[in-house]
């Protein structure tokens, strides 16, 4: 059974930092590029961060870019996203996804349970 | 920045057929993805690449893309179908959502 479960998540002030972490199981980890997405409270889905098997190619979204960086270990089925310089509009529940590549495009197959990052004074 | 636009809700009867749009510029020379998600639970993919559905998804479920717009097809919608829906598409290594529309089942 695929599975990705994230961690990390908390009440963190604005400007201050905080690194997500998401743990993969049943399938072969190496094989596929890893997401990051997020969803506002009550709002719709945002892609955040993509990462290729290899951690090749990474590529962020213009909201993120230059504060997070996504990073993978495949020796531990593992992704991460480093926070910086946290804004309150980054509050969200942050979706570790995996992502299954096929014809030019990329589609979300596995998503995790999420976990909460709120940025608040 | 590509952008794809949805109605933010519609509503249906039950045992009848939901169509929801997506649209974006030149949407049809894209796959496009579509994702349920209900309350407090992950979005769940239902159709990918335009028109193929993962396995243990309902038949009732369909997709179509063409031109600027794609849609996701219910038919003879039932109650368990109610729920956030949004498309997605992939453009020049970023992934693009529409901003999703709530199907109420009535």
């Amino acid at each position: 059974e695929v599975k990705v479960v994230e961690s990390g998540g908390g009440l963190v002030r604005p400007g201050r930092s905080l690194r997500l972490s998401c743990a993969a199981s049943g399938f072969t980890f190496d094989d596929y590029a890893m997401h990051w997405v997020r969803q506002a409270p009550g709002k719709g889905l945002e892609w955040v961060s993509g990462i290729s098997w290899n951690s090749g190619d990474i590529a962020y979204a213009d909201s993120v870019e230059g504060r997070f960086t996504i990073s993978r270990d495949n020796a531990r089925n593992s992704l991460s996203l480093q926070m910086d310089s946290l804004r309150v509009e980054d509050t969200a529940l942050y979706y570790c996804a995996k992502g299954y590549a096929a014809a030019g495009t990329v589609y979300f197959d596995s998503w995790g349970q999420g976990t909460l990052v709120t940025v608040s004074s | 920045s590509y952008d794809l636009t949805q109605p933010p809700s519609m509503s249906v009867s039950p045992g009848q057929t939901a169509s929801i749009t997506c649209s974006g510029d030149m949407l049809g020379d894209k796959y496009v993805s579509w994702y349920q998600q209900k309350p407090g639970q992950s979005p769940l993919v239902v159709i990918y690449q335009d028109n193929r559905r993962p396995s243990g998804i309902p038949e009732r479920f369909s997709g179509s893309n063409s031109g600027n717009t794609a849609t996701l097809t219910i038919s003879g919608t039932q109650p368990m179908d109610e729920a956030d829906y949004y498309c997605q598409a992939w453009d020049r290594r970023t992934a693009v959502f529409g901003g999703g529309t709530k199907l109420t089942v009535l």
